[in-house]
């Protein structure tokens, strides 16, 4: 079947670092995508790894290999703000199409 | 530069009703995507429009289906309604030149509930 599992919940506190996994199992693969989303609203793109490697985005920081079908984002100097559900997507094809995994709920605590 | 747009933000119906959801994409882009969002869950692919016609699909019954317009705006309707459609809905837009590579962007969605 075609799966994509990260955990359920995080919590850490603020100027923490924290590795949000995902692992994934699909039938097509094109590239890892991160998103956040704050209570209900508007998913926002973070990051896109097609490639092996560590991609690096002020804060926040997304590593794939494709050979482990697994990838993590990193969130590094936590602030209040960063408190959302973040998501792993793969594109399964050349069209764009993501296939999203269920979600981790992160908390940051002060 | 305006990004995506739905209408409306909030719908209640009941069962059995019918229901038409809208959405602008991002300026420039020219693919909408449907996403359904549960509570709780991640989003999950109902349906791709680009040049008017629905380029692929996910596994949602053909109680859904929708439409691109000339200016790639692009509407969902859903048929005859369950509870179980209560969620939220998004619409994300992208460039089809770009490939799967394009950022997707959502826009603020849709939430539905149905009674």
């Amino acid at each position: 079947g075609q799966s994509l599992e990260q955990p359920s919940e995080v919590t850490a506190v603020e100027g923490a670092i924290v590795q949000i996994n995902c692992t994934y199992q699909t039938s097509g693969f094109y590239g890892l995508s991160w998103y956040q989303q704050h209570d209900g609203g508007a998913p926002t793109f973070l990051s896109y790894n097609a490639l092996d490697g560590l991609e690096e985005t002020g804060r926040f920081s997304s590593f794939l290999s494709r050979s482990d079908s697994y990838g993590y984002l990193l969130l590094q100097e936590l602030q209040m703000k960063d408190s959302a559900s973040y998501f792993c997507a793969v594109s399964a094809d050349s069209w764009g199409k993501l296939q999203f995994g269920a979600g981790t709920q992160v908390v940051v605590t002060p | 530069d305006a990004g995506v747009t739905q209408s409306p933000t909030h719908l209640i119906k009941t069962r059995g009703q019918q229901v038409t959801l809208r959405c602008s994409p991002k300026s420039g882009h020219d693919t909408v995507s449907w996403y359904q969002q549960a509570l709780g869950q991640g989003p999950q692919f109902i349906f791709q429009y680009y040049e008017e016609e629905e380029r692929q699909r996910g596994n949602f019954p053909d109680r859904f289906s929708g439409h691109q317009f000339p200016n790639y705006s692009s509407e969902l309707n859903v048929n005859a309604l369950l509870l179980g459609d209560s969620a939220l809905y998004l619409c994300a837009s992208s460039l089809a030149s770009s490939g799967s590579s394009d950022t997707q962007y959502f826009g603020p969605g849709t939430r539905l509930t149905v009674l």
